[in-house]
């Protein structure tokens, strides 16, 4: 298998814009994870999915963030707009939940 | 509510000593835990896990943790350190396989030539 893809792997966009990160779990994996990783806040857990279904949002900051899962192969994480402070890392993972997560490699967001 | 603290943001050890990282949790129910690696630009690999089988566990890469109940502790060891072990290693908790995984804060590994 080729792993948790993400796209794209670094983003610079300017205050105000729309991102929008993206992310293919492992065929197979039915829960899906969204992390945000900088330095001062470390690893940061956003939200996942179960069967595409959200079951834990408590983590996104704020209206601004969005994300979505419209199929077992597929998801979206969107922040609207942008600030710079949303300047980080974000992981995507997925786990058929056997207690093991696969990381993508990250998408590097800048925000200026 | 679960939590992960990771005693030492930095630990530094020279190339053949032993490797000691520290992790204590909280949990309300018996946990599951996980030391993660991230080396430079990538994303965080499984290392090795706990899930109420034997206290101590053996990971990849010569790794091993000892679950402590009474000390809500799994400290990740290594008799001896290697240059390719220079990384960045996450301890992580979860209340089951099913749940959300809770990181530490990390601990950055640098080996000494």
């Amino acid at each position: 298998d080729a792993g948790v893809i993400q796209s794209p792997r670094h983003e610079v966009t300017e205050m105000g814009q729309e991102v929008t990160l993206r992310c293919k779990p492992i065929s197979g994996h039915d829960y899906l994870f969204w992390y945000r990783q900088t330095m001062m806040r470390g690893l940061e857990l956003l939200i996942y999915f179960n069967n595409n279904v959200p079951i834990d949002d408590s983590g996104m900051p704020e209206d601004r963030f969005s994300a979505k899962m419209p199929n077992a192969s597929f998801s979206t994480l969107k922040i609207q707009p942008s600030e710079p402070r949303d300047s980080a890392v974000y992981f995507c993972a997925s786990t058929s939940g056997a207690g093991e997560l696969f990381f993508g490699e990250g998408s590097r967001l800048t925000v200026l | 509510a679960q939590s992960v603290t990771q005693l030492g943001s930095h630990v530094s050890v020279s190339e053949g000593a032993l490797v000691l990282l520290r992790c204590n949790y909280s949990s309300s129910v018996p946990p599951y835990l996980f030391w993660y690696v991230q080396y430079p630009n990538q994303g965080l690999q499984l290392l090795l896990k706990y899930t109420s089988a034997a206290t101590l566990v053996k990971g990849i890469n010569g790794f091993e943790a000892e679950f402590k109940k009474s000390e809500t502790s799994f400290h990740l060891t290594k008799p001896s350190a290697h240059m390719s072990d220079a990384a960045e290693f996450f301890c992580a908790v979860s209340e089951t396989p099913y749940d959300k995984v809770i990181f530490g804060p990390g601990t950055s590994l640098s080996v000494i030539p």
